[in-house]
């Protein structure tokens, strides 16, 4: 089976910047996303990384190291919009493998 | 649509009935994927479709559970003899093609309740 590891919860202040870590092991490995999903809504796009490394995206950033199996999501100059479940999800050929997604609370 | 369309939103049935929950893709789009998502619980691979045809049925979690996609669009997802585990939001998922990069565009679920 596939093995996708990420925090249940986290809070954080407004302005402040938070990180997600995501750990996996899988049979297989195509890329890593991350998907935001606000309550009720459906999850949608963030990130891709494929290969090691760093890439930014407004005040979004993810990291990917494939040797440790590892992966953060960024948020940084947090809203209190960005409160929300954050779903890590490894590709393994066609089709997204998902962890249970942490749930990010903002406070003022 | 501009977007994934999911009917209906909201089902609530007896225990024993069959349901049926509907997908409609982003025009254009060849792969289509079904999802089920539980309280707490990540989002858990139903099945695949590339085309008309599923090449990946694996995640089907019974013989209850069957799906069909039609014309390479709609595609419904029907849940014989549902009982009180099936609860769940059902999502369906669309993207371009299989290539690696390529993110999958989400519908807003089904939210079936189970009584």
């Amino acid at each position: 089976g596939q093995n996708i590891d990420q925090p249940t919860e986290m809070t954080a202040t407004e302005g402040a910047i938070v990180q997600i870590n995501c750990t996996y092991q899988t049979s297989g490995f195509n890329g890593l996303f991350w998907y935001q999903q606000h309550a009720g809504e459906a999850p949608t796009f963030l990130s891709y990384n494929v290969l090691d490394g760093l890439e930014e995206k407004g005040r979004f950033s993810s990291f990917l190291s494939r040797s440790k199996g590892y992966s953060y999501l960024l948020l940084k100059e947090l809203q209190m919009k960005d409160s929300a479940s954050y779903l890590c999800a490894v590709r393994l050929d066609y089709k997204l493998s998902f962890g249970a997604g942490t749930t990010v609370t903002v406070r003022a | 649509g501009a977007g994934v369309s999911q009917s209906p939103s909201n089902k609530v049935t007896e225990k024993g009935k069959d349901v049926e929950l509907r997908c409609d893709p982003i025009s254009g789009h060849t792969a289509l994927y079904w999802y089920r998502q539980s309280l707490g619980q990540g989002l858990e691979f139903l099945i695949y479709f590339q085309g008309n045809s599923a090449p990946d049925k694996s995640g089907l979690p019974s013989d209850r559970f069957s799906a069909e996609r039609t014309g390479g669009s709609v595609s419904t997802l029907t849940i014989q003899r549902t009982q009180q585990e099936d609860s769940a939001v059902y999502l369906c998922a669309s993207s371009l093609e299989r290539t690696p990069g390529r993110e999958l565009f989400f519908g807003e679920g089904s939210r079936l309740t189970v009584l």
